[in-house]
């Protein structure tokens, strides 16, 4: 079965370091990637899509790569500030036949000052 | 920015009642997508819409949850009976099409039951 996992322990990191989130997957074959933030009680705010052929993917102060070989995205944000803690969620097209996209469980992430 | 909108924001009912939530997709998006998210869970596709026609449905409780798009535009997702499990956050979101495009998410409805 498809799957998408992201740690589901928490990252404590101090402000100004850079944070580095993961998502593996398994039986799939996405044609992209993409990473969505959300933060509690609300809706996931889109973040950065990758495709397939890129390995790499930055928008200020964030990066995404992309490694189909080891089916693994890393997600990091640089110089950290505690208004970037927040749940982050890894997302996947299902190649259903809608396309609609399957998340992982997200990895909450805990800047403090 | 044009913003997905969805009501109620808080919805409590007692079990066996009936629920039904509404959702207005950003003008112009032919896909919209209802997901559900339980706590500590990332959201899971319960229905997906292209224009007014159902596109995928497979994890629809389909005896309890009814969605509807008629003309298209706005949505409803309606839950006969509630069940205790079905409290959870209710995220309607839309795209400009079904492959490729950002998902652009409401700020969800909570259903507790009771």
């Amino acid at each position: 079965s498809q799957k998408i996992e992201q740690n589901s322990e928490a990252l404590n990191i101090q402000e100004g370091k850079t944070a580095t989130l993961t998502c593996n997957y398994t039986n799939y074959s996405p044609a992209y990637l993409q990473w969505y933030r959300q933060d509690p009680g609300r809706g996931p705010v889109f973040l950065l899509l990758i495709r397939e052929n890129e390995k790499e993917k930055r928008k200020e102060r964030l990066k995404v790569t992309f490694d189909t070989t080891l089916k693994q995205s890393l997600f990091h944000i640089t110089a950290s500030q505690p208004a970037d803690s927040a749940t982050y969620l890894c997302a996947l097209d299902s190649s259903n036949s809608g396309y609609a996209l399957n998340f992982g469980k997200g990895t909450s992430l805990l800047v403090t000052p | 920015e044009a913003e997905v909108a969805q009501s109620p924001r808080y919805k409590i009912t007692e079990k066996s009642q009936a629920v039904a939530f509404w959702c207005d997709p950003i003008s112009g998006h032919a896909t919209l997508y209802w997901y559900r998210q339980i706590l500590g869970q990332g959201p899971e596709l319960l229905v997906q819409f292209q224009d007014e026609s159902v596109v995928d449905d497979s994890q629809l409780p389909k005896d309890r949850f009814s969605a509807e798009r008629l003309k298209g535009v706005d949505s409803t997702l309606k839950i006969q009976p509630a069940e205790l499990g079905d409290s959870a956050m209710y995220l309607c979101a839309s795209s400009l099409s079904d492959s490729g495009n950002t998902i652009y998410f409401g700020e969800g409805s909570w259903l507790t039951v009771v």
